[in-house]
Formats: structure tokens, C-alpha cells, sequence
């Protein structure tokens, strides 16, 4: 079946412009999560939703950094004013979600975004 | 935040070694530890799986070890194939209020020479 998909797939970008990047999830998955990973690092946590609400967005580094998923499904990433240390892939990832236990996340192919 | 991991190293091996991949973890709370292996230009696949109260687990011809007295977690692949080049990742997952927060090493890299 179809997993995560995101686009889109690299986008460059002048400093100073906005971007917005699309998350696809397993259709059916109530948990997305967004992560910025650098070069030659793991992934850092950005951002978490449970259907609609977002409930824990302790990672976005900034308030330049804005992530909604209105209809529970679709999530858009919106970074404003992008600065060169943006630069990075950002990966987005969906799972099930079980009160207690485990819920395996699947990773989308990231977006690689390049701030000029 | 949670420290995973080690600054990318990179391990090679020859066909048909095994090969060893060690993380360190700072969070004794955690519940699970994951390690995923990626790709080139892919997502963060996951390979296996190990439950705290757990000191190891084994899959298709990837073994995981635990060892929470020195917040050890280990990735044993027997018989290395060239497929099996690429970054690895521990993660370690902690249970926030309703969700699993995921938390990454920065990785190995894995090169198997044919």
C-alpha cells in the first residue's frame, strides 16, 4: 500500500522566502510528526499531531516555524522567512496510536530544503 | 533534551562479516529503543525493536541488545550484504502524556565492501 509521502521532494530557496512542505500520511494514521534532520545527524523532533490537534510543538526553533494538519489528514510545514541554518531534510512520519504500547512511526522520503 | 548516540562514525566491513553498531542513550526512563537504518535520499527505516524490561531481541539476522546498566543499546547484522550499507540510527522513545516522543542519535554509517 502507499506509505508517507511528502513534496515537495528538494526546494531551493533565497533567504528571506517562504516555503511550505507537504506531508502525506498513511491514510488512517491519527499520529504525525515532523523532524528536521542536518547533515550527518539523526532526526530532531519538531512538531506532533493527534488527528487535528497539534500537541506538542516544543521543537520548532523558532516562531518562524508554523505546522498545521486542519482536516486531520494532510499536514503543511510553513517555514517564513527561511535563513541559510534552515537548510536541511525534513522529515515527516505517521503511526498509529495506541493508549499504551509501542506505535511503530513510517518516515516519508523527507523534503531536502536548501536556503541560498 | 534527551542525548542520543554518538557523532557520526562510520564502520566497514567485508561481505559476510558481522557487523557491530553501539548507541549510548542518557535516558534510563526511556520504555523502547528502535533502530532504524537509512538510505540515501529515504526515510529512517525500522529494523527492530526492544522493549526496556528487555536485554535482548532477535530478528532476521539482525540481533538487538540492551544493557540499561551502562545505557547500552547495540545492533549485531550477521552476515553483512552490500544492501546493508547505509545510516544507521538508535532512537530511544519516551512516553509523553499520549504520545511516543522519539529521540535520535545522530548515526553510524555502515560501509560493506563486496
Amino acid at each position: 500500500g502507499a506509505g508517507v509521502s511528502q513534496s515537495p521532494r528538494y526546494k531551493v530557496a533565497k533567504r528571506g522566502q517562504d516555503v511550505a512542505l507537504r506531508c502525506d500520511p498513511i491514510s488512517g494514521h491519527v499520529s504525525l510528526f515532523w523532524y528536521q534532520q542536518a547533515l550527518g545527524q539523526g532526526p530532531e523532533f519538531l512538531t506532533y499531531f493527534q488527528n487535528e490537534a497539534q500537541l506538542d510543538k516544543s521543537g520548532l526553533p523558532s516562531d518562524r516555524f508554523f505546522a498545521e494538519r486542519p482536516e486531520g489528514s494532510v499536514s503543511t510545514l510553513k517555514i517564513q522567512r527561511t535563513q541559510q541554518e534552515d537548510s536541511a531534510v525534513y522529515l515527516c512520519a505517521s503511526s498509529n496510536h495506541r493508549v499504551a504500547g509501542f506505535d511503530e512511526q513510517f518516515f516519508g522520503p523527507g523534503t531536502r530544503l536548501t536556503v541560498l | 533534551g534527551e542525548s542520543v548516540g554518538l557523532h557520526l562514525p562510520t564502520l566497514s566491513v567485508q561481505e559476510g562479516d558481522n557487523s557491530i553498531i553501539n548507541c549510548a542513550y542518557s535516558n534510563s526512563a526511556s520504555d523502547y529503543f528502535i533502530w532504524y537504518k537509512q538510505e540515501s535520499g529515504k526515510g529512517p527505516q525500522f529494523i527492530i525493536d526492544i522493549r526496556s524490561n528487555m536485554d535482548k531481541r532477535q530478528g532476521q539476522r539482525v540481533t538487538v541488545l540492551l544493557n540499561k546498566t551502562v545505557k547500552h543499546l547495540s545492533l549485531q547484522i550477521a552476515a553483512t550484504q552490500p544492501g546493508d550499507s547505509a545510516v544507521y540510527f538508535c532512537a530511544e522513545i519516551t512516553r509523553l502524556y499520549n504520545f511516543n516522543k522519539f529521540y535520535f542519535g545522530s548515526g553510524t554509517k555502515l560501509n560493506v565492501k563486496p
